[in-house]
């Protein structure tokens, strides 16, 4: 079946630096991965998603680098800001046969980012 | 607010006592997804419909847990003889029936079985 892990459960991080999150994914079935956000007592919400005919796509401040040799993912954010403390889960699910859409997600990293 | 809406928020229950869920979904979204999550840990997958079929259920879905979607909108899900183990945030979340689609998820509704 399909795990999706988080190699860092923290990270800590100054206003204006780069963050980078990274997730490996044990499926290599697996081509459609999405990076949501989670702030405590709400529900995920999307950052960024990539199809694995892609190894980067960048968004406002984000980027998403797949690897699909090593299956492995990180989410960069340039310019970190407080408000992007946050849990970072990434997603994993396959767009073949009907159940696209059933996302499999990883533990989750604690990103906090001091002033 | 056009996002995803999940009723209750909050929910507070003795154990044994049946409690429900409800979630409309984004409008002209067709497939709708039930997850729970306790502290620390992602989401996992429960359930899902494409309208109003239940096409796959979780081997986390216990025959205490029944969810409906009877007209393809909302969705409810019922938890029977709840049990502490059964604490966590129940997430709701719909997406188009199109591959490759982001899921857009609702605020979650937060049990705390006592």
């Amino acid at each position: 079946g399909e795990s999706v892990g988080l190699h860092l459960p923290t990270l800590s991080v100054q206003e204006g630096d780069n963050s980078i999150i990274n997730c490996a994914y044990s499926n290599s079935a697996s081509d459609y991965f999405i990076w949501y956000k989670q702030e405590s007592g709400k529900g995920p919400q999307f950052i960024i998603d990539i199809r694995s005919n892609m190894d980067k796509r960048q968004g406002q401040r984000v980027t998403v680098l797949l690897n699909k040799t090593v299956k492995h993912l990180s989410l960069q954010i340039a310019a970190t800001q407080p408000g992007d403390s946050a849990v970072y889960f990434c997603a994993a699910t396959m767009a073949g046969g009907t159940s696209y859409g059933k996302l499999t997600f990883g533990q989750g990293t604690i990103l906090t980012v001091h002033p | 607010d056009t996002g995803v809406s999940q009723d209750p928020r909050h929910k507070i229950t003795k154990r044994g006592q049946n409690v429900t869920f409800r979630c409309d979904p984004i409008s002209e979204h067709n497939r709708l997804y039930w997850y729970r999550q306790t502290l620390g840990q992602g989401p996992e997958f429960l359930t899902y419909f494409q309208n109003e079929a239940q096409l796959e259920k979780s081997r986390l879905l216990s025959d205490r847990f029944s969810a409906e979607r009877p007209k393809g909108s909302f969705s409810t899900l019922e938890i029977q003889r709840t049990e502490q183990g059964d604490s966590a945030m129940y997430l709701c979340a719909s997406s188009l029936s199109v591959v490759n689609t982001e899921a857009f998820f609702g605020q979650g509704t937060r049990l705390t079985v006592v």
